[in-house]
Order: C-alpha cells, then structure tokens, then sequence
C-alpha cells in the first residue's frame, strides 16, 4: 500500500522568508512518481513538478526548488523568498503502477504575511 | 498545454435532482480521467478511474448508481449525481491523464462546487 506523509498542516511566514514543505512516502514498488500540486483559494490544483524514482536529481525552477532523498523516503519542496501569491495548500502525492491513481498527502496550508 | 476544464463551475440544486458536470481536456487527449471529491480543509478523494470507451472503476465505498460515470470520447468525462441529497454538497473535480505519457501526471480541472438545498 502507498502512503504519503505530510506532517506539517499549517506554517505561516512573512514574506521574503524561505519555507521548506516536508513530504514522506511509503511504498514497496522499486518504480514510482511523485508530484508537488498547489492550490490556491480559488481551489483548481496546479501541477508543480513530477519525479520519477529513479531520477535523484534535486531541481530548481525559479524560486521553487525540490530535494528528492531515496535514502530517507522524502521529497521536499522549498520556496526561496516567499510571496504573498505563494499562499495556498500544497499536495504531495505519489503514484505507483500501470493505472497511476494518486495517493494524495493531507496537504499544507501555506500562508505568506506581507 | 495540458488545460483540463469543467463546467459549471458551481450549482445549487434542489434536493432529488439529478446534476451533470462535465470535463474536458482541451488541448490533449486523455484515455483516463479521474474523478475526486474534496470537502472543506480536506484532501482529496478518488471516487472513480474513468477510461475512455469502458466502464469507470470505482473506489469503495462510492456508489457506483449515485455518482454516474461517462467518458464518451478522448477529451470529456461526464459526472451524474442522480437524485443529490445536501450530503452530496462538496467540491468535485476531474482531472486527466496524457494518453501515452509514462508515469501519469494528471492535469486538473478548475472544479465544481455543488450544493444541494
């Protein structure tokens, strides 16, 4: 069975401060995909970045960057110099198999104080 | 690319009817399309896998005669709740997966609010 793990539910920071969302998974498949989703107020999810297991490789777009850890199951997401448009609930998920169903985090609310 | 649109965005309906929302993929094709229902400050819950051409799939616990699946074509899925009752007031979404791309992502759609009076 999967599980995705995010521990923090709500973190509220000023603006221009770095925030790091945390995301553990578990699952027994050797290949899987992890994803980042956002969701702003307005509550349509928006695709972030997608990962698969066998790419370790830590990404940067913009101010967005993601350390993908195999070692200790975790795939965090860091916002650098945080905005107010950054406020939102952030998803973790993953998804393992042919049909690709995601297993969904409970999400982070994010809210950036100007 | 890869935009995924519903509509409506949001209905109000009397108790006993019966409610359409629809879901496109404009700029892509999508064999599977999935369907979730999310309540306030919570995350997301699959309801049904829907493939193009076949029967949905759904999760347990989803009554497959309550909630009506559809996916007539490579770019739209259509979800019936038949005969709502206000326990089906939420926020639904669908969301589509590129025909052919490996790992899955899925694209999705702006949702819709339904409240049941």
């Amino acid at each position: 069975a999967q599980k995705v793990t995010q521990a923090q539910t709500e973190i509220s920071v000023v603006e221009k401060e770095d925030v790091t969302l945390d995301c553990v998974y578990e699952t027994r498949d050797t290949t899987y995909y992890l994803f980042w989703y956002k969701q702003p107020p307005s509550g349509e999810l928006v695709f972030l970045i997608r990962r698969n297991s066998f790419d370790e490789q830590n990404e940067i777009s913009g101010r967005y960057s993601w350390n993908f850890q195999k070692s200790t199951s975790s795939f965090n997401f860091t916002i650098t110099a945080s905005q107010v448009v950054d406020s939102a609930v952030y998803f973790c998920a993953l998804s393992t198999g042919a049909n690709s169903k995601l297993t969904f985090g409970k999400g982070i609310t994010l809210s950036v104080r100007p | 690319g890869a935009v995924v649109s519903q509509h409506p965005s949001w209905v109000i309906c009397k108790s006993g009817t019966s409610v359409k929302i629809e879901c496109r993929s404009l700029d892509f094709q999508a064999t599977t399309m999935f369907w979730y229902r999310q309540f306030p400050k919570q995350s997301l819950m699959l309801m049904a896998t829907s493939n193009e051409g076949s029967k949905a799939t759904y999760e347990q616990g989803v009554e497959k005669d309550k909630f009506l699946i559809n996916h007539a074509s490579l770019t739209l899925s259509t979800l019936t709740v038949t005969s709502a009752h206000p326990e089906d007031s939420s926020f639904y979404i669908c969301s589509a997966r590129v025909a052919g791309e490996s790992g899955g992502t899925q694209y999705f759609g702006p949702g819709t609010r339904l409240t049941v009076l």
